[in-house]
């Protein structure tokens, strides 16, 4: 039981380079998260879903796109990568139900230069 | 949609003193307050939450109040320790447009440090 694994942990990305960061998780939860944490900001919800084939928009998603094709995974894409870009990301996942508790990868360092 | 803030940003206390992290919300229809910890180069994880039909809730050494008319929770560590220096977050989940009460917003962080 592995819990939530994110993909990779450090990268290095050139200006209007693309990627994407692999979430996955073995806890058979609904809800998954992708946080991006700043030092003085904390931690800012970029997009999240609910389910399979399910997605929305947090408080900071311009930049970002996210598609969750199978329950275990939630992909987070930069088509275009910017130095604002530059942060420590975070997936987690919840099981369904307002009062459950969220599991936290173990992060992704990105720098964009 | 959900607005948390918290206070302090930073928090020194000496060993075996108590701290107190305040954190205020705007969606009155938030019903789940989570506390979590995030050690230096670690993942965020929970050490406490509340729900929104209960005042207070107590784990040893830590304990968390909730004022739903006010719109505040604060977390409370008695007896401090080294091993609680930190960063810790609350969080609030609340009601999203789109599907309801899944969101989950967090606050800004207050860096805790405890002086030996």
């Amino acid at each position: 039981n592995a819990g939530v694994t994110q993909t990779p942990k450090f990268r290095v990305l050139k200006t209007g380079q693309s990627m994407t960061l692999l979430c996955a998780q073995d806890m058979n939860h609904e809800y998954m998260y992708w946080y991006r944490q700043d030092p003085g900001m904390g931690l800012r919800l970029i997009h999240y879903s609910v389910g399979e084939g399910t997605t929305a928009k947090g408080e900071v998603p311009d930049g970002y796109n996210v598609s969750r094709l199978k329950k275990q995974n939630f992909l987070l894409g930069l088509e275009s990568a910017a130095p604002s870009q530059t942060s420590v990301y975070f997936c987690a996942s919840r099981d369904r139900g307002m009062n459950t508790e969220a599991f936290f990868g173990q992060g992704t360092r990105l720098t964009v230069v | 949609g959900e607005n948390v803030e918290q206070h302090p940003s930073t928090l020194s206390v000496q060993e075996g003193d108590s701290a107190v992290i305040k954190c205020t919300y705007s969606d009155s229809a938030s019903n789940y307050f989570p506390w979590y910890k995030q050690e230096l180069g670690k993942r965020p994880q929970l050490i406490i939450d509340i729900r929104s039909n209960v005042g207070e809730k107590k784990d040893q050494r830590i304990a968390v109040t909730l004022n739903k008319t006010a719109k505040h929770f604060s977390l409370h560590i008695t007896e401090t320790q080294p091993e609680d220096s930190a960063v810790y977050f609350c969080a609030a989940s609340g009601r999203s447009q789109a599907f309801g009460n899944e969101k989950l917003t967090f606050g800004t962080g207050t860096r805790l440090t405890i002086i030996p």
